[in-house]
């Protein structure tokens, strides 16, 4: 089975512009989660989506915004970037109700310059 | 609400040593825990979960952690460390509402030959 896809892995983007970011679960899988990584705060979660509803939403402003599709599959969107938005982005998919065992893909590089 | 800790952002062990991370979680409820590994430039890798079966729970790689409800802790330990075990380890704890991780500052393993 082919595992959590995301694209693109790179990007490069100026203050001010928005951007989206694309999650493929794993084949079958209905749950998917997205999170942010940065050294100093970590991994914290910015939302998940089951059956194409938003079921919980992190503490993060109204610039991030997320939805899913029919065939599950993610996109995530920053609009207004800030510096401060210059993380890895991680999606994680899930086959359960309830996301208890999340598989993470290899993540999108959003530098903010 | 749910929280977890990992005492030490830096264990160093040499070749063949005993590795031991250390995570304490808080949960008012029976709390669901993972232990997940970060490679450079790569997105996390599950090693193992507790779901409330046997308390010690074995994972890939050698690694295995014991749920210890009196301590509130969730260690992982590996009898003999490998090189090729170098990485940034996370623990989690599901939250409540089982949608979302709650993840640890993690703890970066260093092994020396």
């Amino acid at each position: 089975k082919a595992g959590v896809t995301q694209t693109p892995r790179y990007l490069i983007k100026t203050r001010g512009q928005q951007v989206t970011l694309s999650c493929s679960p794993i084949s079958g899988h209905r749950s998917v989660s997205w999170y942010q990584q940065t050294p100093g705060q970590g991994l914290q979660f910015l939302f998940e989506y089951f059956s194409e509803t938003q079921r919980n939403k992190g503490n993060f402003p109204g610039r991030f915004s997320g939805r899913q599709f029919s065939n599950s599959r993610s996109e995530m969107n920053v609009s207004t970037l800030e510096l401060g938005d210059s993380a890895l982005y991680l999606c994680a998919s899930s086959s359960a109700g309830n996301s208890y065992e999340q598989y993470f893909g290899p993540g999108t590089r959003l530098t903010v310059t | 609400a749910q929280s977890v800790t990992q005492l030490g952002s830096h264990v160093s062990v040499s070749e063949g040593a005993l590795v031991l991370l250390r995570c304490n979680y808080s949960s008012s409820v029976p709390p669901y825990l993972f232990w997940y590994v970060q490679y450079p430039n790569q997105g996390l890798q599950l090693l193992l979960k507790y779901t409330s079966a046997a308390t010690l729970v074995k994972g890939i790689n050698g690694f295995e952690a014991e749920f210890k409800k009196s301590e509130t802790s969730f260690h992982l330990t590996k009898p003999s460390a490998h090189m090729s075990d170098a990485a940034e380890y996370f623990c989690a704890v599901l939250n409540q509402a089982g949608t979302a991780l709650i993840f640890g500052k993690g703890t970066t393993l260093s092994v020396s030959s």
